[in-house]
């Protein structure tokens, strides 16, 4: 039984480029979640997104934005990437909206803005 | 604004030990409390979650205590293995729509053989 996927495992940008990252649910799970996590962090949450709706929106400027396909797979967008912007961006998926059920989480992608 | 304080920041414990984890919370609207374990590489997994209205909750060798009027939780890991060593975060959220978890900054276990 796969879990959360995401793609791709690792990337390097420069600063001021835009980067696109993947997340797949768990089959049948319909909200997804994002979340940074820091080097040396826990993570922070960033999006929250259920039925292709956003839901919930953490302390992240606009130049974060996510949307969320039929499909329930998931695109998180940061546009004009800086220095601080490095860290491993965390998909997690829950069967319906997260009030009661588990959260699981993806491995991550790994991002190093230079 | 940090809502969860989470301690010791790293730990070393002998095999067999007790670990002892600790978190508090200032947001009394929290009403599910989760910890997570990851290792290098992976993504947080979670290990054991309680509810205010109980006071402790035990799933095999661990244990979370909670305390509502200190605004106080914390995971006990008993019988600690070196399979054992990894991160451990404490999180919480609040109930609505958007269930988002606020973690703790993380504890590294380190269980020595």
């Amino acid at each position: 039984d796969a879990g959360v996927t995401q793609s791709p495992t690792h990337l390097i940008k420069t600063r001021g480029q835009q980067v696109t990252l993947r997340c797949s649910p768990i089959s049948g799970h319909k909200s997804v979640s994002w979340y940074q996590q820091v080097l040396g962090q826990g993570p922070q949450f960033i999006f929250q997104y259920y039925e292709k709706e956003e839901r919930g929106r953490g302390n992240f400027p606009d130049r974060f934005s996510a949307r969320q396909f039929p499909n329930y797979s998931s695109e998180l967008n940061v546009n004009a990437l800086l220095l601080g912007d490095s860290a491993l961006y965390l998909c997690a998926s829950s069967l319906r909206l997260p009030s009661t059920d588990t959260q699981y989480f993806g491995p991550g992608t790994r991002l190093t803005v230079l | 604004q940090q809502q969860v304080k989470q301690s010791p920041q790293s730990l070393i414990v002998q095999k067999g030990g007790i670990s002892i984890i600790n978190c508090a919370y200032e947001n009394t609207a929290f009403d599910y409390f989760p910890w997570y374990q990851q290792f290098p590489g992976k993504g947080p997994a979670l290990l054991i979650a309680i509810r205010p209205d109980v006071s402790e909750k035990k799933e095999g060798r661990f244990t979370i205590s909670f305390n509502k009027s200190a605004k106080q939780f914390s995971l006990h890991i008993m019988d600690s293995q070196p399979g054992d060593s990894a991160t451990y975060f404490c999180a919480a959220s609040e109930g609505g729509s958007a269930r988002q978890l606020t973690f703790g900054s993380g504890t590294q276990l380190t269980v020595l053989p």
